[in-house]
């Protein structure tokens, strides 16, 4: 099975660049997502690293390490509406199409 | 847009009630999910399913089972409601990528609070 570990609050002032790491146990994987999730609503998709290296969205990057067994989600010029709960994901290779969740991580911005 | 709907928001029920979660998504998604959520502990599986009345288990199917008689709907089933059992349920759905870059669709989630 699979093991995902995240900080579980982080904290950076409006404008900053933050980073969540995400590090997993697993014996095999595809690859790693990544969610966000404001209060009381809904988790929502942000991205995917199906490889080793760096994926850009905009304001947002993912990275991923098979090797380190490690990615990470990088915000930058970060705005109030970031506040919120994100969480690294992985799919395993076996038993249907089973996704994992970590526990999430809260990103708090302040002014 | 996907749209997963659950069927409601808020929902109280009394210990050892039976308790229905409806879930239903408009996009012909194979897969179907139930997560529930719980303060530090992120989303965890209860069951999942990638067809039309198959299931398998997630990491916490116990004291709950689903049914799934068509590709839109799946319904999670807590056969007699207890106190550990109050949390939010999360419904999602997503289509089959052989590269594992699915993306899940989430609705808006069911409180379920027993009392």
């Amino acid at each position: 099975g699979q093991s995902l570990e995240q900080p579980s609050e982080v904290t950076a002032v409006e404008g900053a660049i933050v980073q969540i790491n995400c590090t997993y146990q697993t014996s095999g994987f595809y690859g790693l997502s990544w969610y966000q999730q404001h209060d009381g609503g809904a988790p929502t998709f942000l991205s995917y690293n199906g490889l080793d290296g760096l994926e850009e969205t905009g304001r947002f990057s993912s990275f991923l390490s098979r090797s380190d067994s490690y990615g990470y989600l990088l915000l930058q010029e970060l705005q109030m509406k970031d506040s919120a709960s994100y969480f690294c994901a992985v799919r395993e290779p076996t038993g249907g199409f089973k996704t994992i969740f970590g526990a999430g991580t809260r990103l708090f911005v302040k002014a | 847009d996907v749209k997963v709907t659950q069927s409601s928001r808020y929902l109280v029920k009394r210990t050892g009630e039976k308790v229905f979660l409806e879930c239903v998504q408009d996009m012909d998604h194979e897969n179907m999910f139930w997560y529930r959520q719980d303060p530090g502990l992120g989303l965890r599986l209860i069951y999942f399913s990638y067809d039309v009345k198959m299931k398998e288990k997630g990491d916490i199917p116990e004291g709950y089972s689903v049914s799934r008689e068509k590709k839109e709907r799946f319904s999670l089933i807590l056969e007699s409601a207890s106190t550990n059992q109050t949390s939010m349920y999360l419904c999602a759905s997503s289509r089959t990528r052989t590269g594992g870059n699915e993306k899940l669709f989430f609705g808006s989630g069911t409180q379920l609070s027993v009392l």
